[in-house]
Parts: C-alpha cells; structure tokens; sequence
C-alpha cells in the first residue's frame, strides 16, 4: 500500500518568516495530495489540494508543489502569522476508491 | 448543514467492554471512512465504505467492525476494548474519488 513519510515533525519560524513542509509519497498511481490543518482539539480541516496534473497551486499565503518524477509534494506558508500555528498534515490519495494516506504531521509554531 | 456528526465526544471502556461509535453525515456523499489518530502517527485507516451495503478494511482494522445499512450513517464497533485502543477516532466523508474529505469532530476513547 501507499506509505506518505513527513518532515520536520515539529518546526518554528518567527512571524513574518516562510515555513516549508515536504512530504513523500511511495504509489506512483497515487494522484491527488491535500493538506489539512489540525488546531488543538479540533478536526482536521482541507487548506489545499492539488493533483498530478499540475506542478504547483496557490491560495493566497499558501501553496503547493508537486514533484512526480522524484514522489515528493510541499507545502509553504509565506508571510506566517500566529493563527498559522497549527499540526498540519499532507497526504496522498490511491487504491481502488482512492482512500487517503496521511503522513505523521507537522507541529508548526510561530512565535510573534 | 451539520456536515458529519460523530458521538459520543467522550468515553471511557474497560478493557473486554463493547461499544458503538456513531457517525452520520448529511450531504450526501458515497464515501465514508474510520481513522485513528495517535500521538506521532498521524490519521490511520481503520475501515472505509464507498456506498451503502459496501464496506472494506483499511490499514488497522484488526478489533473494528464496521457497516453501512444507508448512506447518511457508518457506525464503528469496538468489540472487545484493548487498551491499545486508546485513541482519538475521527470519522469523514467525501465524495468518491480525489475530492475534499470532511471530519466529524472526534470521539476521544479511553480504555482502563
């Protein structure tokens, strides 16, 4: 089956800095990657997505790459803010009904 | 719109004990999925269903059974409680295939 490595599992920028997440992946047929931000005590929610069609997404302070060739995918926040502090989570999508596979997580922290 | 709901929020099981978690959704979509979520481990699929009568295991579905008599509801039985089944369980649903999945808010277990 798929299996989704993380890193770093903890990281801490300064407000105002970039952080970057990277994440990969082992099921080459695997084609869709979301992140999800998981605050204290509350449900993971989707911030992005993309697909293996495409090599990068943005939204606003946020984006995505993909690297298909070498199964890698990464996520970046630019401009971060202490809201951003967060567990966050890539994962990938394969398998019949194309569950989805999470990596470990990320405990990212901005300090003000 | 309730999105998916999942109760309880809270319990605790001695070990030998069975129990029930609830999980219903109301928007319609196909796929519905278990996860666990550990300290350090990330989201791990315990049982997935893509439509009602249709229900497959995931990668920890050992001490699980699940069913889906209607589309709306998949409940997640315990059946005989271990202490390593101490784990926050999050229930989602999505559409099938590479779409958003959406969390219920979290059923925290502990088994003594």
């Amino acid at each position: 089956g798929e299996n989704v490595e993380q890193h770093p599992s903890t990281l801490s920028v300064q407000e105002g800095d970039s952080a970057v997440i990277k994440c990969t992946y082992s099921d080459s047929a695997s084609n869709y990657f979301p992140w999800y931000k998981q605050e204290l005590g509350k449900r993971p929610q989707l911030i992005i997505d993309i697909r293996s069609n495409v090599g990068e997404k943005k939204d606003q302070r946020i984006a995505v790459t993909l690297n298909k060739t070498a199964k890698h995918f990464s996520l970046h926040i630019t401009e971060t803010q202490p809201e951003d502090s967060a567990v966050y989570f890539c994962a990938a999508s394969s398998g019949s009904a194309r569950q989805l596979t999470f990596g470990s997580g990320t405990q990212l922290t901005v300090l003000p | 719109n309730a999105g998916v709901t999942q109760t309880p929020k809270f319990q605790v099981l001695k070990t030998g004990q069975s129990m029930t978690l609830q999980c219903a959704q109301d928007m319609n979509h196909e796929y519905m999925s278990w996860y666990r979520q550990d300290p350090g481990m990330g989201l791990r699929l315990i049982h997935y269903s893509v439509g009602a009568g249709i229900t497959d295991q995931g990668e920890v579905p050992n001490g699980y059974n699940v069913s889906r008599s209607t589309t709306e509801d998949f409940p997640l039985r315990l059946l005989s409680a271990a202490p390593s089944q101490t784990s926050v369980y999050f229930c989602a649903s999505s559409y099938v295939g590479n779409t958003e999945a959406f969390f219920g808010q979290g059923t925290r277990l502990t088994v003594v």
